[in-house]
């Protein structure tokens, strides 16, 4: 059990670029989970993963934002044409099945000049 | 909509003392989890503990515990012998059955003073 590894840790860029971001879960996991957390705040819900499908997109995903799963295994949050509000931090979980714990990663924060 | 609410943004206890953290909750659904989650300053979220709602005993894992009141939507977490480690952001968390997508707390900031 390797745990959640994401990349990068830090980001910066600057504002109308596109960035993506990479989630490998713990390899037995067929849930993935993306959250999003601000300074101060608990983590928000952004999508999840059951294997390769993605099953649900919370509304604070927009039409900027894209997750993949391919083959179930690792994903990918990519946003594009980045704002001044996409400044967070973006953490990735994964977990066996429902009811379990949630595995979290370090986070790779994004910082928008 | 699922709700936790962490009503106490800061608390600091001193080294070796016993700090309870506060968490109420939400939530329509008649079986359910809760969890407190640590986040050590730039560091990884970890899970202190897990209570399934259905059963009665409250958790305890070494020197964390639950207080858990089903009737009255409360699930705080007790940190007995306080430890500079523990220094932390402490959030309560209950999943939406179906997703079992977190819904978190505010979070509250612990210091452990020496």
């Amino acid at each position: 059990d390797t745990g959640v590894s994401q990349n990068p840790r830090h980001k910066i860029t600057k504002r109308g670029q596109n960035v993506t971001f990479r989630c490998d879960p713990i390899s037995e996991h067929n849930r993935l989970y993306w959250y999003r957390q601000t300074l101060g705040q608990g983590p928000e819900f952004l999508t999840y993963f059951q294997n390769e499908a993605q099953l649900e997109k919370s509304r604070l995903l927009s039409d900027r934002f894209s997750a993949e799963r391919p083959k179930g295994s690792f994903s990918t949050l990519e946003i594009q044409r980045t704002e001044q509000g996409d400044s967070a931090m973006y953490l990735c979980a994964s977990s066996w099945g429902g009811n379990q714990p949630q595995h979290f990663g370090d986070g790779t924060r994004l910082s928008i000049l | 909509a699922q709700t936790v609410t962490q009503s106490q943004p800061e608390m600091s206890v001193q080294e070796a003392e016993t700090v309870t953290l506060s968490c109420t909750y939400d939530t329509s659904e008649s079986d359910y989890y809760l969890f407190w989650y640590k986040q050590p300053p730039s560091r990884q979220m970890i899970l202190v503990i897990r209570q399934e709602a259905y059963k009665q005993q409250n958790a305890t894992e070494n020197r964390f515990s639950v207080n858990f009141q089903k009737a009255a939507k409360s699930f705080s977490l007790k940190i007995s012998d306080s430890q500079l480690g523990d220094a932390a952001m402490y959030f309560c968390a209950s999943p939406i059955q179906g997703a079992q997508k977190l819904v978190f707390g505010q979070g509250t900031r612990l210091t452990i003073n020496p």
